[in-house]
């Protein structure tokens, strides 16, 4: 089974803060995501990575950065959290080398910047 | 550009009901596909099904069944005798030629016993 981690389940941080958001993915997947749910918004993409070292800017990157030095892991951070960052994130991995198969979420990390 | 409708926010039914979700997307390429997952509350997506542009058999898993109609844009999603088990949020998403899974926005399925 594919197996998308997340290191946290719930965060709570204070505004300017850096935070990081971590996520690790066992299947050797090439592809890496982060959304940010939010009611009323489904899902939006932040950013993607292909690649180690390779990233592509989503819908809503502002205020986000990412990293991914190693296949399995893929980091966002929040450069200065603010209270408006305040949202449930969600990491995706899947794999293309058989067509646009299904992405695999990890269980969510709902940060709260207070 | 890409996008996906689910017009339906929230949906209750009784249990054993049938209940149908719809979808509806927007896209240029020719070359797609569609997904439907599932959120229960807690919080992971759950994928149920992926079917491509050139594919529009529909589907039945079990109590699941997905109708694909590429000359009205949509991929509904229905599930027959609904159980309890089965409310959660149900959000349905595509791809085309670019890299990002498009989402919609999601339907809450409340399934009261």
């Amino acid at each position: 089974d594919v197996k998308v981690t997340q290191s946290s389940r719930y965060l709570v941080k204070r505004t300017g803060e850096k935070v990081f958001l971590e996520c690790v993915q066992d299947m050797d997947h090439e592809n890496m995501f982060w959304y940010r749910q939010d009611p009323g918004l489904g899902l939006r993409l932040i950013y993607f990575s292909y690649d180690v070292k390779m990233k592509e800017k989503g819908d809503i990157p502002e205020g986000y950065s990412v990293s991914r030095e190693k296949k399995e892991r893929f980091s966002l951070i929040l450069e200065s959290a603010s209270t408006n960052q305040t949202s449930m994130y969600l990491c995706a991995s899947s794999s293309w080398t058989a067509g646009r198969t299904e992405a695999f979420f990890g269980q969510g990390t709902r940060l709260t910047v207070v | 550009a890409q996008k996906v409708t689910q017009a339906q926010t929230e949906i209750s039914v009784v249990e054993k009901e049938d209940v149908t979700l719809d979808c509806v997307y927007e896209t240029r390429d020719t070359t797609y596909y569609l997904f439907w997952y599932k959120q229960p509350p807690s919080g992971e997506l759950v994928f149920l099904i992926r079917r491509n542009s050139f594919d529009e058999q529909n589907e039945i898993s079990g109590r699941y069944s997905w109708n694909f109609q590429k000359s009205t844009s949509s991929f509904n999603f229905t599930i027959t005798a609904s159980q309890v088990v089965d409310s959660a949020v149900y959000f349905c998403a595509l791809i085309g030629g670019a890299n990002n899974l498009f989402f919609g926005t999601g339907t809450r399925l409340t399934v009261i016993p």
